[in-house]
């Protein structure tokens, strides 16, 4: 089956750096993505990985390894409004989104 | 760019009515939408993905004759909630993929309905 996993919550403080693993099993692989959910809101998009490495854009940055299975967003310079659910997806061989639960966030003063 | 915009917000009715909800795309064509609902403090779950001028794909234990999906424009996507029920009142949000050179994939979503039966 195809599974996609994260850690359910996680605690950090505000100034700081966090980083929020995937690890992912699914039939096939066209990228993997990241979004950032706030409370009662919508999703909207983070990052993008198709090629194994880093991709950093501003205090957020993506890294995949597709030999590994693995991603994580790196969270720079901690700031309250980053308190939200994080919600990774890999894209499977027939171009759908598989979803992960999402992580969500604390950020603490 | 990749705005996506749905209609309304928030809707409240009673029992055994129908629910229309819009999704557009604002900037951009979207040969694919799709639909999600989510309950309080869960995560997003697939109902259908809508492709246009064809009939939605719906997932697993999602009745179609219950949320009706219509995609008549590249622009366009409605979900009707027919005869709905206390049970089906969730946040539904939807999403549209893009499709042009460099973003193969990304869904942009929607800012969602939130929607209460009585």
């Amino acid at each position: 089956g195809q599974n996609i996993d994260q850690p359910t919550e996680m605690t950090a403080t505000e100034g700081a750096i966090v980083q929020i693993n995937c690890t992912y099993q699914t039939s096939g692989f066209n990228g993997l993505f990241w979004y950032q959910q706030h409370a009662g809101e919508a999703p909207t998009f983070l990052s993008y990985n198709v090629l194994d490495g880093l991709e950093e854009k501003g205090r957020f940055s993506s890294f995949l390894s597709r030999s590994k299975g693995y991603s994580y967003l790196l969270l720079k310079e901690l700031q309250m409004k980053d308190s939200a659910s994080y919600l990774c997806a890999v894209m499977d061989s027939n171009y759908q989104l598989i979803w992960g639960a999402g992580t969500k966030l604390i950020i603490k003063p | 760019g990749a705005v996506v915009s749905q209609h309304p917000s928030r809707v409240i009715c009673k029992s055994g009515t129908s629910v229309k909800i819009e999704c557009r795309s604002l900037d951009f064509q979207a040969t694919t939408m799709f639909w999600y609902r989510q309950f309080p403090k869960q995560s997003l779950m697939l109902m259908a993905t809508s492709n246009e001028g064809s009939k939605a794909t719906y997932e697993q234990g999602v009745e179609k004759d219950k949320f009706l999906i219509n995609h008549a424009s590249l622009t366009l996507s409605t979900l009707t909630v027919t005869s709905a029920h206390p049970e089906d009142s969730s946040f539904y949000i939807c999403s549209a993929r893009v499709v042009a050179s460099g973003d193969f994939g990304t869904q942009y979503f929607g800012p969602g309905t939130r929607l209460l039966v009585l």
